[in-house]
């Protein structure tokens, strides 16, 4: 079975873009997370979709949004890109049930210079 | 807000045995998760506590307390490819399906 797909692998951009960054999760699992990773502040929750619904949001400002299709395929994008937005986006796919774990992609590298 | 501890770094040798901590409050609990992540790698799952007690797969074993807050890895017979960082994450809640991070610790094998 493949697992997470997240593309693309790595972007670089400059402040004031915006970006879009893509996830296919494992194919049946209909819940889709996903996290930023950086060195200070570790693995922290953005956003969890089910069924194409926001079911969770995290502390972040409005400029990281997402959405998932009904393919349960999922992206999000960060408008008015700042520097502190420079991370590992990581995108995990699970089967919302019980004790099922996370399956994390291997991520999107973003670079905002 | 959701408050977990693990140590940042370990060192042990190669065929030793390491146990990494962690202590979480969180506004409500709904299982324990350990995740390993290889630099440059995807977290990958390792083990799943809900109960108390120990669970055990293979070289890797995971304790949980509820009552006190706290849960260990065990990585015996330590091997250089073990050499990663160990996450622990909280779910706090029933019908919630965010996890709630420790920042890691970086476990080093040396030979």
């Amino acid at each position: 079975k493949a697992g997470v797909t997240q593309t693309p692998r790595y972007l670089i951009k400059t402040r004031g873009q915006q970006v879009t960054l893509s996830c296919s999760p494992i194919s049946g699992h209909r819940s889709v997370s996903w996290y930023q990773q950086t060195p200070g502040q570790g693995l922290q929750f953005l956003f969890e979709y089910f069924s194409e619904t926001q079911r969770n949001k995290g502390n972040f400002p409005g400029r990281f949004s997402g959405r998932q299709f009904s393919n349960s395929r999922s992206e999000m994008n960060v408008s008015t890109l700042e520097l502190g937005d420079s991370a590992l986006y990581l995108c995990a796919s699970s089967l919302s049930q019980g004790n099922s774990p996370l399956h994390f992609g291997n991520g999107t590298r973003l670079t905002v210079t | 807000g959701q408050n977990i501890d693990q140590p940042t770094e370990m060192t042990a040798t190669e065929g030793a045995i390491v146990q990494i901590n962690c202590t979480y409050q969180t506004s409500g609990f709904n299982g324990l998760f350990w995740y390993q992540q290889h630099a440059g790698e995807a977290p990958t799952f390792l083990s799943y506590n809900v109960l108390d007690g120990l669970e055990e797969k293979g070289r890797f074993s995971s304790f949980l307390s509820r009552s006190k807050g706290y849960s260990y890895l065990l990585l015996k017979e330590l091997q250089m490819k073990d050499s990663a960082s160990y996450l622990c994450a909280v779910r706090p809640a029933t019908n919630d399906y965010k996890l709630s991070f420790g920042a890691g610790t970086t476990v080093t094998v040396r030979a």
